[in-house]
């Protein structure tokens, strides 16, 4: 069955050190998104794409997160410099296509601790 | 601004107890109404997708209700089993931007 691939799945990096996240969609998602997931309460969506075009970011801290979809395929979530209130998980997630009937597939996440 | 809230918090029951998880919005302008189960440090797994214009959605042990006039929506797990031990997340989807707006989720724990 194919799943959304993410990676690393943990990882531990000094507050204002850069950090990159990595996700690769089902095949044939046209829409991916990143969540950010802190400890105890719901995934919230930083950005969602459609290809390679941001649709929606209006939650993400752009002046130190950036994301990228270069390909309309895999993505790249940054954070540069990285704060300890960064700590969370960062999910990513894909689907068919942003107004069709079809489900988000959630990838196993990435565990950002900040120190 | 879509709110969307889960009771109880968190919930223990022994095995085998039929229980009720409940997710309220207070926007009722839903395009959909997602049910999602999340392991300890895992990602999340869909469990069952509700549309806007359905009541009601089955799989195996489980069945989600929606009342979108009322703003709520329920997940019914029967026979629990300590398996079903998790966080159950709804989220719902709006018409207007189709993002995932979740709760803060329940946290199940089914004692053998």
């Amino acid at each position: 069955e194919a799943e959304v691939a993410q990676s690393p799945r943990y990882k531990i990096t000094e507050k204002s050190q850069a950090v990159a996240f990595w996700c690769d969609p089902i095949s044939g998602h046209a829409t991916l998104y990143w969540y950010r997931q802190i400890l105890g309460q719901g995934p919230e969506l930083l950005v969602q794409f459609q290809d390679e075009s941001v649709v929606d970011d209006s939650q993400l801290p752009k002046d130190r997160f950036s994301a990228e979809r270069l390909k309309g395929v895999d993505s790249t979530l940054k954070i540069q410099p990285a704060e300890l209130g960064d700590s969370a998980m960062y999910l990513c997630a894909s689907s068919l296509d942003p107004k069709s009937r079809y489900e988000q597939y959630f990838g196993p996440g990435t565990r950002l601790t900040v120190t | 601004k879509q709110e969307v809230t889960q009771i109880p918090a968190a919930l223990s029951v022994p095995e085998g107890e039929n229980l009720v998880l409940n997710c309220s919005f207070t926007d009722s302008a839903i395009y959909n109404l997602q049910w999602f189960r999340q392991d300890p440090g895992k990602g999340l797994t869909s469990l069952l997708l509700i549309q806007s214009s359905q009541r009601e959605q089955t799989s195996g042990r489980l069945n989600a209700s929606l009342d979108k006039s009322s703003g709520r929506s329920t997940l019914y797990i029967a026979a629990s089993q300590p398996g079903d031990s998790a966080t159950y997340l709804c989220a719902v989807r709006m018409d207007s931007s189709y993002k995932l707006i979740f709760g803060s989720g329940t946290r199940l724990l089914v004692r053998p």
